[in-house]
């Protein structure tokens, strides 16, 4: 079982659709979670983070985090053109000092007008 | 807004030659990373530095490979003797202070070995 599974899509919507990206992942000690976007052939931009469980938003983006199920997910509201890009999940056991992030493949999203 | 900075942005190489990739991490920043991502695969996290001295390395990170901080500022990763499977993007990546888990990373350099 790999460490962190993400589906590669392609997912494709349209303008203004709300848009569920989600990871799961295996490793019980995993506690730092992450969303990262990235364009193509550009580095990998810090959406947002979350540390253990819980709910985050900011904008219009929502992180959640299920520790029971292993499994997190990103949420982007009134999805804009713009947003067309792939997602990463990326995750650590991160309590302090460096943070050695397992990614996930990445989902590319495409977001139609 | 801060930012990681790498240099150079692609570089085209013969099999067996060394490179060396750079890069200028956020300035308060303490920790600093290499990650690679094949094209089309996902980033792998090479080595992480810290107080001059690698904290962890993957086995990825063979004996090819070398990193260093040679000043304060700059940070760098060192191929010995190219490979073409060392084709890829190589990202460097920074956190600090202490406890902020955020990594932030540069646009990455393209290393294409031919």
């Amino acid at each position: 079982q790999k460490e962190v599974e993400q589906d590669p899509g392609p997912l494709s919507v349209p303008e203004g659709a709300i848009v569920s990206l989600n990871c799961t992942y295996s490793n019980s000690a995993f506690q730092y979670f992450m969303w990262y976007r990235q364009y193509s052939r550009k580095g990998p931009e810090l959406l947002m983070y979350t540390y253990s469980s819980g709910n985050k938003e900011d904008g219009r983006f929502t992180a959640q985090v299920d520790k029971s199920s292993k499994y997190i997910s990103l949420f982007i509201r009134d999805s804009q053109p713009s947003d067309s890009a792939t997602y990463l999940c990326a995750m650590s056991p991160f309590s302090g000092g460096y943070n050695k992030l397992i990614f996930g493949a990445g989902t590319r999203l495409a977001v139609h007008p | 807004e801060p930012e990681v900075t790498q240099t150079p942005s692609h570089q085209v190489t013969q099999m067996g030659q060394e490179v060396i990739l750079r890069c200028v991490p956020i300035s308060n920043h303490l920790y600093f990373y290499w990650y690679r991502q094949i094209l089309g695969q996902k980033v792998e996290f090479l080595v992480s530095f810290y107080n001059n001295e690698i904290s962890e390395k993957s086995e990825i990170f063979d004996d090819q490979f070398s990193v260093e901080r040679p000043d304060g500022s700059n940070f760098t990763l060192k191929i010995r003797s190219t490979k073409l499977e060392d084709s890829a993007m190589y990202f460097c990546a920074s956190n600090g202070p202490l406890n902020t888990g955020e990594l932030f990373f540069g646009e990455g350099s393209r290393l294409t070995v031919l």
